[in-house]
């Protein structure tokens, strides 16, 4: 069991680009947390999807940022016309199931830096 | 609104010496409680979980407790190694639907030779 991958590990972007940060959570694990990073600062909740569901959004930006979790392949999290205030490692955690009581598996993270 | 304060937010030790990080949450209805390190340029890992009927609960040199009436949790560590170096960080879940953990904002520690 390779764990939660997320890829690519580092992006860099240049103002007005898209960027796109994949997650593939831990085999049999169907729930997913993405996670947003600002250096020296703690982590803070974006977004929490189950397959081919958005349960609770309400930590993503309205605009430019959206996620997605398909039947099929990792979850994406996709950041339209990036800013340098995008700059930042978003983390992707999966759990087997929604009460948590199981553990939340992160993975290792993706350093978006906007240039 | 749900919230998970630490202190303090960043602590140097000698190798070899004990310290103790703080954790006080405001999250309900509360499900449990996690302590995570978070080593630099990497995800956090779990280090222990606790419910709300447990006080403490070890890993190794990692002790972790929990006074659920007073919302209160501490992490100590032990005979602290190089290795420890790291941000330590407290999670709380609440037992509702939607996104359920708060993360508090974690203390950096560095422990030097």
């Amino acid at each position: 069991n390779a764990g939660v991958m997320q890829n690519p590990r580092h992006l860099v972007r240049r103002r007005g680009q898209e960027a796109r940060l994949r997650c593939s959570p831990m085999k049999g694990h169907s729930h997913v947390y993405w996670y947003r990073q600002l250096p020296e600062e703690g982590l803070k909740f974006m977004v929490y999807l189950q397959k081919e569901n958005i349960i609770d959004e309400s930590g993503m930006p309205k605009e430019r940022f959206s996620a997605e979790f398909p039947k099929e392949g990792p979850s994406i999290l996709r950041i339209q016309q990036v800013v340098r205030g995008d700059s930042a490692a978003y983390f992707c955690a999966s759990s087997p199931d929604s009460t948590g009581i199981y553990g939340y598996t992160f993975g290792s993270g993706t350093r978006l830096t906007v240039v | 609104k749900n919230q998970v304060e630490q202190s303090p937010q960043s602590l140097i030790i000698l190798e070899g010496k004990n310290c103790t990080l703080q954790c006080n949450y405001t999250v309900s209805p509360f499900s449990n409680l996690r302590w995570y390190k978070q080593d630099t340029g990497r995800g956090p890992v779990s280090l222990t979980i606790m419910t709300f009927s447990e006080n403490t609960k070890s890993n190794g040199r990692y002790t972790a407790t929990l006074d659920a009436d007073t919302k209160q949790s501490s992490l100590h560590i032990t005979a602290s190694q190089l290795s420890d170096s790291a941000s330590y960080i407290c999670v709380v879940s609440a037992n509702n639907a939607g996104n359920m953990l708060t993360f508090g904002g974690g203390t950096r520690l560095m422990v030097k030779p």
